[in-house]
């Protein structure tokens, strides 16, 4: 049972260079999260998808871009990267509607420099 | 703009002691999760409360969720090595499926 898989797991970008980064999940959960961990700030929700085809804003969108390519899969993109994206990434998955648990992957670590 | 603010930040114990850790807000919430986080992985749920007031158990962890729905804690009982981790209280935020993260409690058991 792989549960949610994000590649890859490590990268180093210099700056203003783009990348994909991916998520996919086994469960059939219809909503899709990312979400970026820094030193002291938790976690802080960047996009979010309810279900296919649809995709929202979180609290720290700038700079990122998402896709929800079907019901497994949800993409984060930075187009241009900046050394303030310097962070781990984070993808969770869950079955809609509130009080639902959420499933993380193992996360991105991604430097920029 | 809903907050969820955990104390204390970092926490260093010897193995057998007692911890709580909180977490508060000055908004209510409809229900509150705990998750630990341990290092490289991703966060994992311990519970989820939703009732003012329960209380729920997981072995020698107590969680509760305040009366008027705005606060937790998180208490272990003789803590274990095993138990050091990073600890995470999440809510939804009202009115979307949107969930908020607090700043996390870095719990170190030493043996």
């Amino acid at each position: 049972n792989a549960g949610v898989t994000q590649t890859p797991k490590f990268q180093v970008l210099k700056t203003g260079q783009s990348m994909t980064l991916q998520c996919a999940q086994d469960m059939n959960h219809n909503s899709m999260y990312w979400y970026r961990q820094d030193p002291g700030m938790g976690l802080r929700l960047i996009y979010y998808s309810a279900s296919e085809g649809t995709t929202d804003k979180g609290e720290v969108p700038n700079g990122y871009n998402v896709s929800r390519l079907n019901k497994r899969e949800f993409s984060l993109r930075l187009e241009s990267a900046a050394p303030s994206q310097t962070s781990v990434y984070f993808c969770a998955s869950s079955v809609s509607g509130g009080n639902q648990p959420q499933h993380f992957g193992d996360g991105t670590r991604l430097s920029i420099l | 703009t809903q907050l969820l603010e955990q104390s204390p930040q970092f926490l260093s114990i010897q193995e057998g002691e007692n911890l709580t850790v909180y977490c508060n807000s000055s908004s209510v919430f409809s229900s509150l999760q705990w998750y630990r986080q341990e290092p490289g992985e991703g966060p994992v749920l311990l519970v989820t409360v939703v009732t003012g007031g329960e209380v729920k158990k997981l072995k020698r962890l107590t969680f509760q969720f305040g009366d008027a729905r705005k606060d937790s804690s998180l208490h272990i009982t003789a803590a274990q090595p095993g138990d050091t981790g990073l600890y995470l209280c999440a809510a939804m935020g009202s009115g979307t499926y949107k969930y908020i993260f607090g700043t996390g409690t870095r719990l170190k058991v030493l043996a």
